[in-house]
Parts: structure tokens; C-alpha cells; sequence
């Protein structure tokens, strides 16, 4: 069936450091992979989004890079700050247009 | 612009009864997704409301159903609740089918005891 995974599932940086969080997907028709924050006790929050017609999107500290043809994604996030600590999520848009989630990866900036 | 809001937060509920969790999506955004996310499942799909319509599914029992209204707000509906079925219960709003850019709300936390 349709799957997403997702490494690491935690992962622990010294504030200012950078973070790279991978993900790869099963459906190639997939064409549309966004990132998701989740904070404590909250809904998860879109950070940044990426189409297939595009390799690379950047947003000020984060990044997104999409490698269709070895159908992977990853978020790297530069200069971490402890307010980055949160469960990150990589999602794929299945074939029925839902969004495919992987496990998330638990992130956490050392002071 | 406000964003999703889901009512309540926190429910309690025993075995056997019966909930309904509400969802009011972003105004103009006629797509409305329902997710239940569990420690040991994560985020999976339980289905997708548009235009009044369920238009896909999840792989969830016959137990789990939902409705939308004229207005875009939607209501999901758990029947003979089980303790497995204690999980954050999680609202979508996109602008329309397919678009990408979901927009969650903060969830209704569901404990059935």
C-alpha cells in the first residue's frame, strides 16, 4: 500500500546547529509533499511545502529538497533554536488525494 | 482570518456510547479532512468531506462516519466506542479536493474509558 517513511524518528542538536530530517515515499504519482510542526498539546502546523515540478524551497531557516526519481524529501532546518523543538511530520498526497503521514521525528535543540 | 476550530477539546466518554466532534473550517475553504492520530499509528486518514460530499475513505470501520453541512462545517460521529478508539481526533481544512495546503486544528482529544 501507499507508505511514507521517515528518519529519524528522534534527533538531538546543539542549538545552532543544523537539522536534517528524510523521508521517502511509495506512490510515485505523488506530486505534492508538505512538513509539518507539531508542538505540544496542538494541532500540527504547515512550516513548508514542495510540488513535484520544483527540486528545492526555501523559507528563511528551512528548506525542503525532493528527489522524484529516487522518491525522496527532506527538511533541513539551519541556526536551531530551542523553539524549534517539536514532532516533525513529512506527508505525501496519496492517490486518493489524502495526505500519507510517516511516524514524525521528535526534535529537540539543546540550549 | 480565523483559523480551523474543533469543539470540544477534551472528551470522556465509556465503551458503547457514542461522540460527535465537530469542525468549523477556514472561511471559503469547502474541503474538510478528518485524521486520527494514536501514539503507536500516528496521523492516518479516516476520510473527506467536499461540497457536502464524503469523497474517499479511510481503512476504518463502518463505526467512524461524518457529515458535512451547506456552510463547510463538518461533524465526524464514533458509534459502540471502543477503548482503542481513545486517540487526538484531527480536522483539515483545504481550500478545495486535491490542492494540497491542509490546515489542521488543534483536535479533539478523545478518552473512552
Amino acid at each position: 500500500g501507499e507508505n511514507v517513511e521517515q528518519h529519524p524518528s528522534t534527533l538531538s542538536v546543539q542549538e545552532g546547529d543544523s537539522a536534517v530530517i528524510k523521508c521517502t515515499y511509495s506512490d510515485s504519482a505523488s506530486n505534492y509533499f508538505p512538513w509539518y510542526k507539531q508542538e505540544l498539546g496542538k494541532g500540527p502546523q504547515l512550516i513548508i511545502d514542495i510540488r513535484s515540478n520544483v527540486g528545492e524551497k526555501k523559507d528563511q531557516r528551512i528548506a525542503v529538497t525532493l528527489n522524484k526519481t529516487a522518491k525522496h524529501f527532506s527538511l533541513h532546518i539551519t541556526e536551531t533554536q530551542p523553539e524549534d523543538s517539536a514532532v516533525y511530520f513529512c506527508a505525501a498526497v496519496g492517490s486518493q488525494g489524502n495526505l500519507i503521514f510517516g511516524k514524525g521525528t521528535k526534535l529537540s535543540v539543546k540550549p | 482570518k480565523a483559523g480551523v476550530t474543533q469543539t470540544p477539546r477534551y472528551l470522556i466518554k465509556t465503551r458503547g456510547q457514542q461522540v460527535t466532534l465537530s469542525c468549523s473550517p477556514i472561511s471559503g475553504h469547502r474541503s474538510v479532512s478528518w485524521y486520527q492520530q494514536t501514539p503507536g499509528q500516528g496521523l492516518q486518514f479516516l476520510f473527506e468531506y467536499f461540497s457536502e460530499t464524503q469523497r474517499n475513505k479511510g481503512n476504518f470501520p463502518g463505526r467512524f462516519s461524518g457529515r458535512q453541512f451547506s456552510n463547510s462545517r463538518s461533524e465526524m460521529n464514533v458509534s459502540t466506542l471502543e477503548l482503542g478508539d481513545s486517540a487526538l481526533y484531527l480536522c483539515a481544512s483545504s481550500l478545495a479536493k486535491g490542492l494540497g495546503e491542509a490546515f489542521f486544528g488543534q483536535g479533539t482529544r478523545l478518552t473512552v474509558v
